[in-house]
């Protein structure tokens, strides 16, 4: 079945310090969208992507999503300690939401 | 704002037993869905739910688990006989249209 990997499992910033995940996917994608899961929480939409080599902001966040809708991008520029959490990317496929395993921010005390 | 509500907010039941999970969608939503994420891992897509039947289900899904939108307002997922392995944090999520689903706060089941 469609899988989207996402990577890095972790990624460990001082306060300040930028961060980005990933997500790939070996088939095209009609949709990628992000969610952010705070610590004991439940994922929250940020956003959508549909097109190809789209780029949104968000503040200080930035998607993209690839020219051949294969990969997607979130940076998050000069993390802060509310941006803690998992950020999961997830395709929509049908009636379902298929997910990546999730980026943990982790902000180095 | 709206938001989706769920209850109880920690279940804890023995292997074997059978476990109702609540959820009160938003009101004018249409679609509704429940994942399951066990303890620090990824999301998982169980069912999803449309006019009054299930739309899609995943591999998870086994014939121990059933839902239900008995009153115009409740969505439940019901686990018949649950296992060790159910122990997880279960959310339901709506959406009206369009591709934003919110998801309600979860229930904590741990199994023993």
């Amino acid at each position: 079945g469609q899988q989207v990997m996402q990577i890095p499992q972790y990624q460990h910033v001082q306060e300040g310090e930028d961060f980005t995940t990933y997500c790939n996917s070996s088939t095209t994608l009609s949709n990628i969208q992000w969610y952010k899961q705070r610590p004991g929480g439940h994922p929250v939409f940020l956003i959508q992507l549909v097109k190809s080599g789209e780029v949104k902001k968000q503040k200080r966040l930035t998607f993209q999503f690839g020219e051949a809708k294969k990969n997607s991008s979130l940076h998050i520029t000069a993390t802060q300690t509310t941006d803690v959490g998992t950020y999961f990317c997830a395709h929509r496929l049908n009636y379902q939401l298929i997910w990546g395993a999730g980026t943990k921010l982790i902000i180095k005390p | 704002e709206p938001e989706v509500t769920q209850t109880p907010s920690h279940q804890v039941t023995q292997m074997g037993q059978e476990v109702i999970l609540r959820c009160v969608p938003i009101s004018n939503h249409l679609y509704f869905y429940w994942y399951r994420q066990i303890l620090g891992q990824k999301v998982e897509f169980l069912v999803s739910f449309y006019n009054n039947e299930i739309s899609e289900k995943s591999e998870i899904f086994d014939d121990q688990f059933s839902v239900e939108r008995p009153d115009g307002s409740n969505f439940t997922l019901k686990i018949r006989s649950t296992k060790l392995e159910d122990s997880a944090m279960y959310f339901c999520a709506s959406i009206l249209d369009g591709h934003e689903q919110y998801f309600g706060p979860g229930t904590r089941l741990t199994v023993t």
